[in-house]
């Protein structure tokens, strides 16, 4: 059974830092791996998805690796603002068509 | 990527009662789910709801508690069922395209207190 980990649990920073939030994944047969953003209270907003064949995907400020093999991905934030304080998850789709798995995700807080 | 309209985006319900939650999708998709969101905690999947077959319930689930309906590919609904306290949470559908590397997409969330 997939199981997601997500580190750290919480991050605060100062504005226009950089930062990069860890996933791994126990089961490292997967189809694809989408990052979401969910703001409090709210649905969630996807930010990147990352094709099984690719080991990274960039937008904006965000770039996003996969390395399958280990099981692990990686979002990157660059020049983070106060806009960016929400709760970052990383969901392995393990295999075509199924329903993603979560881990419980990384709370960021950007101060200005 | 498709867009979904999920209904209602909150309510306070007495326990005891039932609530109806509906997502709209604007274009046909094969698959659709139902996620919980308990306080504090990731999402947990509920059921897949498939057009034209039953419901698949997680462990921990059950279609009396949760009843779902899914009549056609653009829409579904999942029922909370004699609620108690324990059911506040926030509750999430989403689809999948079933079409490879296209995603998956979330509505936005229904956020229910039961009192």
């Amino acid at each position: 059974k997939q199981e997601v980990t997500q580190i750290p649990a919480a991050l605060s920073v100062p504005e226009g830092e950089n930062l990069v939030l860890n996933c791994s994944f126990t089961d490292s047969a997967i189809y694809n791996l989408q990052w979401f953003r969910q703001d409090p209270g709210k649905g969630l907003t996807s930010l990147l998805l990352i094709q099984s064949s690719q080991r990274e995907q960039t937008s904006g400020r965000l770039n996003a690796s996969l390395d399958k093999s280990s099981g692990r991905s990686t979002l990157y934030i660059a020049a983070s603002q106060p806009g960016d304080s929400a709760t970052y998850l990383c969901a392995p789709e393990t295999q075509a068509g199924t329903a993603l798995i979560f881990g419980k995700g990384t709370t960021l807080s950007v101060s200005s | 990527s498709a867009v979904i309209s999920q209904k209602p985006s909150r309510d306070i319900c007495q326990r005891g009662t039932s609530l109806t939650i509906q997502c709209q999708v604007d274009s046909q998709v094969t698959m659709m789910f139902w996620y919980r969101q308990q306080p504090g905690q990731s999402l947990t999947l509920i059921a897949t709801a498939n057009q034209g077959s039953e419901a698949t319930y997680e462990s921990g689930f059950v279609i009396d508690k949760f009843p779902i309906s899914r009549p056609n590919l653009t829409f579904s609904t999942l029922t909370v069922s004699n609620m108690s306290p324990e059911d506040s949470s926030i509750y999430l559908c989403s689809v999948g395209t079933g079409i490879a590397n296209y995603g998956y997409t979330f509505g936005s969330g229904t956020r229910l207190t039961v009192v």
